[in-house]
Formats: C-alpha cells, structure tokens, sequence
C-alpha cells in the first residue's frame, strides 16, 4: 500500500538554526500539506501545496517557513532560524482532489529545538 | 469559523465495553468529516471518513461513525474495544469546496484496562 514517508523521524537542532523537513508524497496525488502538532495540542494546519505553489497557509506559517518539491518527489518544509516554540511534531500528507480533501499522513518528524 | 469539538479529554474503557466517542463540528455547510487514529509514537491512520450517502459509515478495526446533521455530530463507536485500541483519537472536517486542509479537534485518548 502507497504511503506517505518522512525523513528524519527525530530532529534536534540549536535555536537559531535552520531545518529542512522532508517528505515523499503518495506518488499519483496532486495536494500537499505540512501540518504540527505541539506535544499535548491538537493537530494544526501549516500550508497546503498544489501545482508547485502555495494553495493555502495559516498564521502559523510566518516568513520563517518555506515549502518546496525540489524535484517532483520530495516535498520539504524548511524552517529559517528555529524558536523553542517550533518544537513540535511534523506531519507531511498528500491527497488527491477528485476524493476530497482525504489526506494520507506520514509518520511524523519530531523536532526540538534546544 | 470552523470548528470541532472533541469534549471527552481522556477515555477510560475496560477490554470488551462498548466505545463511544464524541465529535461535535461548527462549518458554515456539511464537511467531510474525518475520524483519524494516532498510536503512541506513530503518525496519523484514517479510521473512517463521511463525504455523503449513508450516514453510519463503517471503518477500520472495527470502527463505525454516525453523522447527524440536526445535531452537527459525528460520533465514532465500536461494539467491542480491544487492547490494541488505546490510541489517541483525532476528529477532523475538511471543506467540500476552496480550501483543502483539514480541522482537526483536541483529540480523545483512550485507555483500555483489562
């Protein structure tokens, strides 16, 4: 069965520093999403992706994050310069419109930010 | 705006009881309604999900959902909890048309005592 993959599971990085998420798509699906979940919260939406740009964005996803599919399997969520408050669980998914927004979720990376 | 309300924090059920989740949404018209799983250290399942039809749809694992338009609910349930069945429940909606991201509640953890 298809899946979505994300790479790392685990990050820990110094506040200040940059990070690059990355995630492979389901291979035939056209939408993309990043979405967090700060440990004991509900699960957030960050940015969706479609045709090689941003679709939509919260407020949470300031200038300091960046979206790209560098290579049209890879999808990346970069974040500029990390704040202890970034350290979250990263969820990548993917969907195919024409079912409706039924999104397939990765594993999860897990940052903190130390 | 959007909203879903996920009133039970923790769930405490003895293996073999009847389950009942709640799940109560504010749309401005009918989403899609989603109900995802989360197992400790693990990623987002999709359980089951109701675009249209049938009301009471079935899932995995055993899990159905009832939607109730009077009452903006969508409520998950299973006959005969196992086990395995503790996990972190997440209830989600997603816009039938414009923005393809999805809402999720506050989740439910469900702990199973033999």
């Amino acid at each position: 069965e298809p899946e979505v993959t994300q790479t790392p599971s685990h990050q820990v990085t110094q506040m200040g520093q940059e990070v690059i998420l990355r995630c492979v798509p389901i291979s035939n699906h056209l939408y993309f999403y990043w979405y967090r979940q700060i440990l004991g919260q509900k699960v957030e939406f960050l940015v969706s992706f479609y045709n090689n740009e941003i679709s939509e964005k919260s407020e949470i996803f300031d200038d300091q994050f960046s979206v790209e599919r560098p290579d049209g399997s890879n999808f990346t969520l970069k974040i500029r310069s990390t704040k202890l408050e970034d350290s979250a669980m990263y969820f990548c998914a993917s969907s195919i419109r024409d079912r409706g927004p039924e999104a397939f979720f990765g594993q999860g990376t897990r940052l903190t930010v130390v | 705006a959007q909203s879903v309300t996920q009133p039970d924090i923790h769930i405490t059920v003895s293996e073999g009881a009847s389950l009942e989740l709640r799940c109560n949404y504010s749309y401005g018209a009918t989403p899609y309604l989603f109900w995802y799983v989360q197992s400790p250290g693990q990623g987002l399942q999709l359980l089951l999900k109701y675009f249209s039809g049938d009301t009471l749809v079935q899932g995995i694992k055993g899990f159905e959902a009832e939607f109730k338009r009077s009452q903006s609910s969508f409520n998950l349930r299973k006959p005969s909890v196992h086990w395995s069945d503790a996990a972190e429940y997440f209830c989600a909606v997603g816009a039938r048309t414009g923005a393809n991201n999805l809402f999720f509640g506050t989740g439910t953890r469900l702990t199973v005592i033999p």
